[in-house]
């Protein structure tokens, strides 16, 4: 599976936008980037996903670059339910495999 | 959306016991369910891949015979610790998709096994 790279953890502020990078330059043609995050104790929760073009849905927006080496999430409006754990996975096959993710601290 | 559920949130065992955990699509059909394990403060470990009426496939290092795992209906897997230890206190986590393609995973809430 092709591996990404995240921060290991960013900072933002309630109620201000917040973009999560995700690096994956070794990622194949058929791959789709996918994000989910996950509450503390709680199983992981599907964000967005995407192959080519950026993609919105009401969680958030995935912005993904011309040559798929990276993408970005974006919350437009962070609020304190938004601290997570954010997992940026590349899908090619049948499997999602975890890296380490993003840990969100969202201040008020 | 879809939903997953798992069976018993939390358990707590003694040493050398076996313990079923239960993982359920309550409004979908999922032919292939995942089963992950999770330590503390650390990523989502995939331990197998579980296919409906045939045999799980297991990632390298995960004992089969130590974590049997039946898939025996569309809406229902398994996973079984067998001759459970402390070191296999964790939380496990399971997920299903709903058809085919590489859409979004569902997953459940997770069983916090702790072995006495």
């Amino acid at each position: 599976d092709a591996k990404t790279t995240q921060p290991n953890s960013m900072e933002s502020n309630e109620e201000e936008p917040v973009h999560l990078p995700c690096n994956h330059s070794t990622i194949s043609g058929t791959d789709y980037i996918h994000w989910y995050r996950q509450l503390p104790s709680q199983g992981p929760e599907y964000v967005i996903h995407g192959l080519t073009s950026n993609v919105n849905n009401r969680m958030a927006s995935l912005a993904i670059a011309e040559d798929r080496k990276s993408s970005t999430l974006i919350l437009h409006r962070a609020t304190l339910r938004d601290a997570a754990v954010y997992y940026c996975i590349l899908r090619g096959g049948n499997k999602l495999v975890f890296g380490a993710g993003t840990i969100l601290r969202v201040k008020s | 959306g879809a939903v997953v559920s798992q069976h018993p949130s939390r358990v707590i065992c003694k040493s050398g016991t076996s313990v079923k955990i239960e993982c359920r699509s309550l409004d979908f059909q999922a032919t292939t369910m995942f089963w992950y394990r999770q330590f503390p403060k650390k990523s989502l470990m995939l331990m197998a891949t579980s296919n409906e009426g045939s045999k799980a496939t297991y990632e390298q290092g995960v004992e089969k015979d130590k974590f049997l795992i039946n898939h025996a209906s569309l809406t229902l897997s398994t996973l079984t610790v067998t001759s459970a230890h402390p070191e296999d206190s964790s939380f496990y986590i399971c997920s299903a998709r709903a058809g085919l393609g590489a859409g979004e995973l569902f997953f459940g809430e997770g069983s916090r096994l702790t072995v006495l």
